[in-house]
Order: C-alpha cells, then structure tokens, then sequence
C-alpha cells in the first residue's frame, strides 16, 4: 500500500523567511497530493492541492510543486508570518482515502 | 459550501459506559465518510471508511465490534466507542467527500470530538 514520509518534523524559520517542507509517495497510482495545516485542537484546512497531471500550482504565498518520476512532492510558503505557525501535513491519495505524512512543526520567530 | 459537522465537540465519560460522535455534512450528500484517531502530536490515522447504506470498512488494528459506525443517510455517519476505556481518549474527527464536487477526493473535516475517558 502507500507509504507517505514526510520531513522535516519540526521547522523552525525567522519571520520573513521561506519555509520548505518534502514529502515522498511509494504508490505511482497516487494522484492526489493535498496539503492542510492544523492549529492545536482544530480541524485540519487544506491550503493546496495538486494533482498528477500538474507540475506546479500556487496560491499567493503558498505553493507546491510535484515530481512524479521521484515521486516527491514539496510545500512551499514565503514571506513567512506569525500565523502560518501551525502542524502542516501531506497526502497522497491512490484511490478515495488519504494516506498521511507524520505531520511538520512549522514555528515562526519573530 | 461542503461543510461538515461533528457533535459534541467534546466529551467526558466514566470507563465502560459508551459514546456517540454524530457527524453531518450540512450542504451536500455524502456517500462516502471517513473517521480519523488523533492522539497528540501525531498524524490523523484513519480508522475505517464508512459508506452510506452498506457496512463501514475498518481499518487494521481497529476493532469493529468496539467502534461502531452507522451511515444510515446521505448526510449522517455516527461512531459509538463501546465500553469506552482510558486508552480511547482521543480526539476524533470524521471527514467527507462530495462526489458532486469538482475535487472528488478532497475529504472536508468536521470540527473533531476530543473524548476523555476518566
């Protein structure tokens, strides 16, 4: 079955500064690769998607890239500000469920 | 739109007795639900599947006859945790899907249940 890894655990970046956080996929026949971000005791929000047939997709500050042949797919933020601190996660979906990565600390310094 | 609700937000129980978590989807037909585990600072590990009108499917390691999940409608899956023990005490979170929707896969969370079984 998929096995979603994700990394780092935990990220810790200057306020102003790029955040990057990597996932890989074991599946191929994965074609759905969300990203949410979840504040301590909410829900988790998908802040971008992306699937197989794209390479690349962003959302003001927000973007994620895909590389199908190495089967990893990345999450990038700028302009990083004291609200994005948050627990991120990916996916991978090969069919309707979610596979999930073990979840990134994104901490934001002022 | 593809709101989904979950009640209670919260619960606290006596070991044994059991525990009902509804979860809604307020504006859109959902034939397909999930229910995730969360303990803290961990991922969200999916329990089982739940379909409308047929039986859930549970995942590995979870015990079917101690997590019981009805999806009797298109917009109503409920998990009842049985004979609910210290060890359950979790938060809980179901998720849906719109097959309406022009995202098939995307999955919309409810708010969560954090049980506290004492």
């Amino acid at each position: 079955g998929e096995n979603v890894e994700q990394h780092p655990s935990t990220l810790s970046v200057q306020e102003g500064d790029s955040a990057v956080i990597k996932c890989t996929y074991s599946d191929s026949a994965s074609n759905y690769f969300p990203w949410y971000k979840q504040e301590l005791g909410k829900r988790p929000q998908l802040i971008i998607d992306i699937r197989s047939n794209v390479g690349e997709k962003k959302d003001q500050r927000i973007a994620v890239t895909l590389n199908k042949t190495a089967k990893h797919f990345s999450l990038h933020i700028t302009e990083t500000q004291p609200e994005d601190s948050a627990v991120y996660f990916c996916a991978a979906s090969p069919n309707y469920q979610l596979i999930w990565g073990a979840g990134t600390k994104l901490i934001i310094k002022p | 739109g593809a709101v989904v609700s979950q009640h209670p937000s919260w619960v606290i129980c006596k070991s044994g007795t059991s525990v009902k978590i509804e979860c809604r989807s307020l504006d859109f037909q959902a034939t397909t639900m999930f229910w995730y585990r969360q303990f803290p600072k961990q991922s969200l590990m999916l329990m089982a599947t739940s379909n409308e009108g047929s039986k859930a499917t549970y995942e590995q390691g979870v015990e079917k006859d101690k997590f019981l999940i009805n999806h009797a409608s298109l917009t109503l899956s409920t998990l009842t945790v049985t004979s609910a023990h210290p060890e359950d005490s979790s938060f809980y979170i179901c998720s849906a899907t719109d097959p309406s929707g022009s995202s098939y896969n995307e999955q919309f969370f409810g708010p969560g249940t954090r049980l506290t079984v004492l």
